[in-house]
């Protein structure tokens, strides 16, 4: 069974630039959600998507969007990056439901730093 | 508005010590609950989960949970801790709207568990 991963590993970026992060589902999985970690707090949900639409969003601004591709796998892409965007950002795969969609696998997670 | 509540911020606790780490939530219904482990610089393994019947779960590496309803709590225990098992510890929840998901945890705030020698 192959886990979550997520790619890059670290990213360095300028604010006011763009960034893509990149995630791969677990095996067997078709929902994927996505999380920001700011340092010493728990993670934000940023959103979830299944069947390549996004079916719910947390309190995140509209330059934080996403994509599902057919093979479930995902992007983020954050816009216009502010300092305030640095920070880990996870990825998490599970499988449509009512209860099993909230019963997520993490990836390691992108370490986001903007200058 | 529904909200998930670590109190404990760090522990420390001996090694071969029992650990007990607290989590209360805010919601009218049962949420579904689980706890997290995060290494440093990691991402999120999943100990254990609760949707529904027994309220006393077992999970990975000698952890388990007891959900009280009427505490709206979530505890995590181990009854002896290894040194390997000093990490992060976040209490998840995830809320339903009726017949609808939004595949939302809210998590809390974490605690820091030191395993002294």
């Amino acid at each position: 069974e192959t886990g979550v991963t997520q790619s890059p590993t670290h990213l360095i970026k300028t604010r006011g630039q763009q960034v893509t992060l990149r995630c791969s589902s677990q095996s067997g999985h078709n929902t994927v959600s996505w999380y920001q970690q700011a340092l010493g707090q728990g993670p934000q949900f940023i959103f979830q998507y299944y069947r390549e639409e996004e079916n719910g969003r947390g309190n995140f601004p509209p330059r934080f969007s996403g994509l599902q591709f057919p093979n479930y796998s995902s992007e983020l892409n954050v816009n216009a990056l502010e300092l305030d965007d640095s920070a880990l950002y996870l990825c998490a795969s599970s499988f449509w439901g009512l209860a099993s969609s909230y019963e997520q696998y993490f990836g390691p997670g992108t370490r986001l730093t903007v200058t | 508005a529904q909200s998930v509540t670590q109190p404990d911020i760090h522990i420390t606790v001996s090694e071969g010590a029992s650990l007990e780490l607290r989590c209360n939530y805010s919601y009218g219904a049962t949420p579904y609950l689980f706890w997290y482990v995060q290494s440093p610089g990691q991402g999120l393994q999943l100990l254990l989960k609760y949707f529904s019947g027994d309220t006393l779960v077992q999970g990975i590496k000698g952890f388990e949970a007891e959900f009280k309803r009427s505490q709206s709590s979530f505890n995590l225990r181990k009854p002896s801790v290894h040194w390997s098992d000093a990490a992060e510890y976040f209490c998840a929840v995830g809320f339903t709207h009726g017949s609808s998901n939004t595949g939302k945890l809210i998590f809390g705030q974490g605690t820091t568990l030191q395993v002294k020698p």
